[in-house]
C-alpha cells in the first residue's frame, strides 16, 4: 500500500535553532497537510497544503509542497520550548478520500 | 461544542471485556475518522463515515472491533472482548465534505489500557 517515509525520526536541538522536516512518497498526492501533537491530545492542523509548488508560512513555520507533488517539508524557526511535540506529515491522495500518515518526528529543545 | 469531544479520556479494563469508546464530531461536519495510536507510533486508520453512505471499515484489526454512526451525529467504537494488544489511544476526527478539501479536526482521544 501507499507509506509516507518521514524524516528525521526524531530531533534534540538547541532553543533558538532552526528545524527542517520532510516527507517522501512513491504516490502523488493532491493535499499535504502537517499536524503537531502535544502528549494527551489529538493532533492539530498546523498547515494545509492544496498545490504542487506551493509554500506557505504560520508564523514561524513554513511548508511547502513539492513539484513533483511525491514530497513535502516542514521548517520551524528560531524553535522555542512549546514546540516540543511529534510532527506529522499526512497526504490525500488524489484518488479518494483517505489520508496517508507518516510515522512522526519527534521535536525535543533542549534548555 | 466547538471541538471534537470524546469519551471516556480514559478507560482502564480488564481483558475478555466489552469496552465502548464515544466521539461527538464538530456540528456539520459529515466525515468521521476513528484511529489507533500505539504508544510512540504513528495513526492506523480504522474506519471512515461519509453521511449515509456504508462506511469504509478496511482499517479495523479484527471482528472485534465494530462501530456505529447515526447519520451525522455522535459515533461509538466498539471492541469485544479486548485484548492486551488492544491498548492504545482511540482518536476520532471529522472534517467538512464538499467544495474543496478540509482537513481533519481531532478529538483528544480515549486513552484505553487492557490489563
Amino acid at each position: 500500500g501507499q507509506q509516507l517515509n518521514q524524516s528525521p525520526q526524531s530531533m534534540f536541538i538547541q532553543e533558538g535553532e532552526d528545524v527542517s522536516m520532510n516527507c517522501t512518497s512513491s504516490s502523488i498526492f493532491n493535499t499535504w497537510l502537517w499536524y503537531k501533537q502535544d502528549p494527551g491530545e489529538g493532533p492539530v492542523l498546523l498547515i494545509a497544503l492544496y498545490k504542487a509548488g506551493e509554500l506557505t508560512s504560520n508564523g514561524r513555520l513554513t511548508a511547502q509542497f513539492g513539484i513533483t507533488r511525491k514530497d513535502s517539508f516542514l521548517n520551524i524557526s528560531a524553535s522555542i520550548p512549546s514546540d516540543v511535540g511529534i510532527y506529522f506529515c499526512a497526504g490525500q491522495l488524489a484518488s479518494n478520500y483517505q489520508l496517508i500518515w507518516g510515522a512522526g518526528t519527534k521535536l525535543i529543545i533542549k534548555p | 461544542g466547538a471541538g471534537v469531544s470524546q469519551s471516556p479520556s480514559n478507560k482502564v479494563t480488564e481483558k475478555g471485556k466489552d469496552v465502548e469508546l464515544r466521539c461527538d464530531p464538530i456540528s456539520g461536519h459529515t466525515a468521521l475518522y476513528w484511529y489507533r495510536q500505539r504508544l510512540g507510533q504513528g495513526l492506523e486508520f480504522l474506519i471512515y463515515f461519509q453521511g449515509n453512505s456504508a462506511p469504509d471499515k478496511s482499517g479495523l484489526p479484527s471482528d472485534r472491533f465494530s462501530a456505529e454512526r447515526t447519520g451525522e451525529s455522535v459515533s461509538t467504537l466498539t471492541i469485544q472482548r479486548t485484548q492486551q494488544e488492544d491498548s492504545a489511544v482511540y482518536l476520532c476526527a471529522s472534517r467538512q465534505t464538499g467544495g474543496s478539501y478540509s482537513p481533519l479536526h481531532f478529538g483528544n482521544g480515549t486513552r484505553l489500557t487492557v490489563t
